[in-house]
């Protein structure tokens, strides 16, 4: 019930395209869902995030839909770009005492050709 | 640049080695995790401390060894290590629970080669 189902293993889109990362839970006690974007060499960073009472959120060229009734989640990332390659992990949170916990999908590394 | 530090950027150890791992934060956050990242794998949570105090140990192998001196650091002390604790080493906090939605920040991470 803690996993995080994340897919696809990796995606290669042309500059210009729509990049698309599907991710989907099982914990309805999961209460926030936030999308990581890691370079190599790096620390994951905080790239956008949703609560489950929102269907969906855009940030720019980024946007998470949200089912909550299906427990599914995707981000979309319109015009790709060759700097949007990375890897992408979705993860979804919940409180532990006064910290969080979370449970990250098991990532997705995106390739955009130029 | 993360507000989350983290050093040194890379170590090198030998198996009977003693080394620590640092991480500063000074966004006030009360809440600070350890975890370990493996190539091309999701971070894999260690430890978290909160307020100061250990609140979960993911049943790490006590050759691993956290300590938070006060809320703005974090240290992770290192003790005959094995090759396969080679990985990426990742220093997260976030806020107080109060604070809705607290996401993790992250460090850039050590990467530590143990030889």
């Amino acid at each position: 019930q803690q996993q995080v189902k994340q897919s696809p293993q990796s995606l290669i889109v042309q500059k210009g395209g729509i990049s698309i990362i599907n991710c989907a839970y099982e914990n309805t006690a999961f209460d926030y869902f936030p999308w990581y974007q890691q370079f190599p060499g790096k620390g994951p960073a905080l790239l956008i995030a949703i609560r489950p009472d929102v269907s969906e959120k855009k940030e720019g060229r980024f946007t998470i839909s949200f089912n909550k009734s299906a427990k599914q989640f995707s981000l979309h990332i319109m015009d790709s770009q060759p700097g949007d390659s990375a890897t992408y992990f979705c993860a979804a949170s919940r409180g532990w005492g006064s910290a969080r916990q979370l449970t990250f999908g098991s990532g997705t590394q995106l390739t955009v050709l130029p | 640049d993360t507000e989350v530090t983290q050093t040194p950027k890379h170590l090198v150890m030998g198996m009977t080695n003693k080394k620590s791992l640092k991480c500063e934060q000074h966004m006030g956050h009360r809440a600070m995790y350890w975890y370990k990242q493996k190539a091309k794998k999701p971070p894999e949570l260690m430890f978290v401390y909160s307020y100061e105090k250990l609140s979960i140990n993911e049943s790490v192998p006590s050759r691993f060894s956290p300590e938070c001196p006060n809320s703005s650091l974090l240290n992770l002390h290192l003790h005959a290590l094995q090759p396969e604790d080679s990985a990426l080493y990742l220093c997260a906090s976030s806020a107080p629970l109060s604070s809705y939605n607290s996401p993790l920040h992250f460090g850039n991470g050590t990467r530590l080669t143990v030889t």
